[in-house]
């Protein structure tokens, strides 16, 4: 079935520092990719997303690329800062419409 | 900016109580879904509605477990007897589409606790 395989946390790092999270997936059909992030006391907020292969998602700065071949969707930021300390969670949606989530990864960005 | 609203943020409650969990979904969505994250596991989906009623539920939505759309805006979870293990975080989402490219809008999430 499907499924979302995301790295381990926490993640610690000094600001400015590059950041990568690495997910991988499991899907049976052609499913649409998503970054999510959740900052502390809120909500799931989408934080970038690729419906197809070699879509290229991108907001604020963050990236990620879907990619087929290696059924990978790394989420990239070549620069982070101390707002961006919060947990990060990979999904994909299928031909249903549940979405199938990551465990999610702690970031913590130290000034 | 519209959003996904759920109350309360936190209960509290003794096993073999009854909950019901609350959500505001964006006004002008129509598919409303519930998942739920134990503590240190995967965000899980537990079931999805449309048109006042369920299009698809997971093996976690037993008879334990019902929603429904009361009125024009609140969408409810409800646990008829709680055990232990559903002590979880509870996430209400939303989407105008309901296809695998639609991206779901979620609430903040309810803390359910059951002692």
């Amino acid at each position: 079935g499907d499924s979302v395989t995301q790295m381990e946390g926490p993640v610690t790092l000094s600001e400015e520092a590059f950041l990568t999270i690495n997910c991988t997936y499991t899907a049976t059909g052609y499913p649409s990719l998503f970054w999510y992030v959740q900052y502390p006391g809120e909500g799931l907020q989408l934080l970038l997303k690729a419906t197809k292969a070699d879509d290229k998602g991108s907001n604020k700065g963050f990236e990620a690329t879907y990619r087929k071949e290696t059924t990978s969707f790394h989420l990239e930021k070549g620069s982070v800062q101390v707002s961006d300390s919060a947990v990060y969670f990979c999904a994909l949606s299928d031909t249903g419409n549940q979405f199938y989530f990551g465990t999610g990864t702690s970031l913590t960005v130290i000034p | 900016e519209p959003e996904v609203t759920q109350t309360p943020s936190h209960q509290v409650t003794q096993m073999g109580q009854e909950v019901i969990l609350r959500c505001v979904p964006i006004s002008n969505h129509l598919y409303f879904y519930w998942y739920r994250q134990i503590l240190g596991q995967k965000v899980e989906f537990l079931v999805s509605f449309y048109n006042n009623e369920i299009s698809e539920k997971s093996e976690i939505f037993d008879d334990q477990f019902s929603v429904e759309r009361p009125d024009g805006s609140n969408f409810t979870l409800k646990i008829r007897s709680t055990k232990l293990e559903d002590s979880a975080m509870y996430f209400c989402a939303s989407d105008s589409e309901g296809s695998s490219t639609d991206t779901q809008y979620f609430g903040p999430g309810t803390r359910l606790t059951v002692l």
